[in-house]
């Protein structure tokens, strides 16, 4: 069974412009998560999909957004990039309904902001 | 709002030693997941404690859960060079599994 899939690996943004990046989740799980890792804030929750519909935002500004499809796959956007945004941002998922709700994690992909 | 402390932060062990690693957390949680991360790879999981006192191994890797307390452990028995990795747990509740928060890791490095 094919694990969860994050596109691009690696991307080079400069300060200002935005950035659109992707997640397939497993076969069959409906919900999907985006965390961005940084060395000073560590693992932070962005937001989370479910069905199309975000169900829960992390405290972050109105820059970051992002939606589901229909057949689950997620995208984030990033616009008006700051150096802080430098970071590995990870996307996770899950099947719903499950007692234990694992969460399964993409590779990430990490983006550097110039 | 939800809290979680791991310590320690770093932990360098020699090979063949115990250690315990401390995950306690500020509100109440049902359930907590611990993951592993290697340098510039994802999260992988590790263990998933559903209940107070659950109790899971995987090899040389133990943890425990007391809700309670709202302290989960992760013990290491003789260590090996392999489980050099960084540690994150995450408590959670039913329903809100899809929005963790982590504690900033343990970062383990074991030595020969």
């Amino acid at each position: 069974k094919a694990g969860v899939t994050q596109t691009p690996r690696y991307l080079i943004k400069t300060r200002g412009q935005q950035v659109t990046l992707s997640c397939s989740p497993i076969s069959g799980h409906r919900s999907v998560s985006w965390y961005q890792q940084t060395p000073g804030q560590g693992l932070q929750f962005l937001f989370e999909y479910f069905s199309e519909t975000q169900r829960n935002k992390g405290n972050f500004p109105g820059r970051f957004s992002g939606r589901q499809f229909s057949n689950s796959r997620s995208e984030m956007n990033v616009s008006t990039l700051e150096l802080g945004d430098s970071a590995l941002y990870l996307c996770a998922s899950s099947l719903v309904g499950l007692l234990d709700n694992e969460q399964f994690f993409g590779p990430g992909t990490r983006l550097t902001v110039l | 709002e939800l809290k979680v402390e791991q310590n320690p932060l770093f932990l360098s062990m020699q090979e063949g030693k115990n250690y315990t690693i401390y995950c306690n957390y500020s509100t109440t949680s049902d359930r907590l997941y611990w993951y592993r991360q290697d340098p510039g790879k994802s999260l992988e999981s590790l263990f998933v404690l559903l209940s107070n006192g659950a109790v899971k191994q995987e090899g040389r890797l133990m943890a425990s859960l007391d809700t309670k307390a709202r302290l989960s452990t992760l013990h290491i028995t003789a260590a090996v060079h392999d489980l050099s990795a960084t540690y994150f747990c995450a408590p959670s509740r039913w329903g809100s599994q899809g929005n963790l928060i982590f504690g900033k890791g343990t970062k383990l490095s074991v030595k020969p």
